[in-house]
């Protein structure tokens, strides 16, 4: 049972575009939601999060995106630069108040192209 | 340099075999994880340690173990590896605060293959 699902496999964006990333969950519990980005060879690095209470965060070419109603979050990259070329995951967390578990997504690879 | 470093990076083993793959952090955090990644299933917790001698299993912990003997270091222990454990293994480390999510700092990952 996947409770966090990126349904496009890949996406390939033009570099000066918009890339934009979608992630769907469903467990309403999740109170954290996070964006990673992996490079081959390398472990994931943590990009940018949302608490459940906002309803967007930007830092940067970076934006975040939550619309709780409809288990749905995007990442936004404007412009795209072909650094970006990369797997991005988007997980989320439940604070249990024992443990906080991170859920991750299957990822979207994403190519800028020039 | 704040790190987490895995060891070893490639490893081609046999089925039965025991084999560790170590991890260790030096940022002093609390927390710490092991994840498997997979294709088309994404990163998937393994276990999770919250603390010296405090562990927990995650959601696919069936053929492994851990152990938590000191702060900075959390390796994962496979008894009698099978090939369904070929993947592509992370550790994860973290400030652990109730209430609160911090930030996970993942290492470069152990590529495992099972024969």
């Amino acid at each position: 049972d996947q409770q966090v699902k990126q349904n496009s496999p890949s996406l390939s964006v033009q570099e000066g575009r918009i890339s934009i990333l979608n992630c769907d969950y469903t467990n309403s519990m999740f109170d954290y939601f996070l964006w990673y980005k992996k490079y081959p060879a390398e472990g994931p690095t943590f990009l940018i999060s949302i608490s459940s209470i906002k309803d967007k965060n930007e830092d940067g070419r970076f934006t975040v995106f939550l619309n709780k109603s409809a288990k749905h979050l995007s990442l936004h990259i404007v412009p795209s630069q072909p650094g970006d070329s990369a797997v991005y995951f988007c997980a989320a967390s439940v604070n249990t108040g024992t443990a906080s578990k991170l859920t991750f997504g299957t990822g979207t690879r994403l190519q800028v192209t020039l | 340099e704040a790190q987490v470093t895995q060891n070893p990076r490639y490893l081609i083993t046999v089925t039965g075999k025991k084999l560790t793959v170590t991890c260790s952090q030096n940022m002093n955090h609390e927390y710490m994880s092991w994840y498997r990644q997979d294709p088309g299933l994404g990163l998937r917790q393994i276990y999770y340690s919250m603390n010296v001698e405090v562990t927990d299993k995650g959601d696919v912990p069936e053929g492994y173990k851990v152990s938590r003997k000191e702060k900075r270091n959390f390796p994962l222990i496979l008894e009698s590896p099978s090939p369904n454990q070929t993947s592509l293994y992370f550790c994860a480390s973290s400030l652990w605060a109730q209430k609160n999510y911090n930030e996970q700092f993942f290492g470069p990952g152990t590529r495992l293959t099972v024969l």
